[in-house]
């Protein structure tokens, strides 16, 4: 168990909605980091929180958007679901501060599927 | 060319081989690479991380990296079906503004 959570474990919509996924960060870690895992595309980083700023951006779509609230937790919000958009998304926290760390520790993952 | 490749597999074993692992890359900015273990329906993890080139190793793991030739490898010495599970390599410069590239992820399955 890398003490990170995230919720909810599946997820099934359907397209055009908007869904909300959460992530609580291991305790103490302040940086927060998104990823999208597809068969196609791997593991995709889409975007880096630390202490409630955003941090760095990577792959992510602009119909995507996330935020870091003051106890820490994460949610990451995709709007306008397509069916592409169905994959595997994980939240890893990190202690380190600037920029992408080597040591990231990984949730187990919300299973988004957009039918 | 894409900044990271890696071999899918699946790559199957006995139990007790010697497994190697590869990936190659194309940025030569790239200072830290990693390895992470993922089971299938978890979240990966992190076994190993090098900076620079070099060999590291832990316990049955080792971790090698060629920066002129732009390839690392992650071997593991009496393998067992516990190590069945996909191995993702990731590389970074770890500049600030900087991210980390992962590989597709090799299936790896070890034959009892």
């Amino acid at each position: 168990d890398s003490g990170v959570t995230q919720t909810p474990k599946h997820l099934i919509t359907a397209t055009g909605q908007r869904v909300t996924l959460r992530c609580s960060p291991r305790s103490g870690d302040l940086s927060v980091y998104w990823y999208q895992q597809s068969l196609d595309q791997g593991l995709q980083f889409l975007i880096q929180y630390y202490n409630g700023e955003e941090r760095a951006k990577g792959n992510i779509l602009e119909r995507f958007s996330a935020q870091q609230f003051p106890d820490l937790h994460s949610e990451l919000n995709l709007s306008s679901l397509e069916l592409g958009d169905s994959a595997l998304y994980f939240c890893a926290s990190s202690t380190l501060a600037g920029g992408p760390s080597y040591e990231q520790y990984f949730g187990p993952g919300t299973r988004l599927t957009v039918t | 060319q894409k900044e990271v490749e890696q071999d899918p597999g699946p790559l199957s074993v006995p139990e007790g081989a010697i497994v190697s692992l590869n990936c190659t890359y194309s940025n030569s900015a790239f200072q830290y690479f990693m390895w992470y273990r993922q089971y299938s329906r978890k979240g990966p993890e992190l076994l190993m991380y090098t900076y620079s080139s070099g060999n590291k190793e832990d316990g049955r793991f080792t971790a090698q990296v060629d920066k002129s030739s732009k390839y690392i490898s992650l071997f593991i010495r009496d393998s067992q079906p516990s190590d069945s599970a996909t191995y993702l390599c990731a590389m970074s410069s770890m500049n600030r503004d900087d991210k980390i590239i992962f590989g597709k992820g090799t299936r790896l399955h070890i034959l009892p």
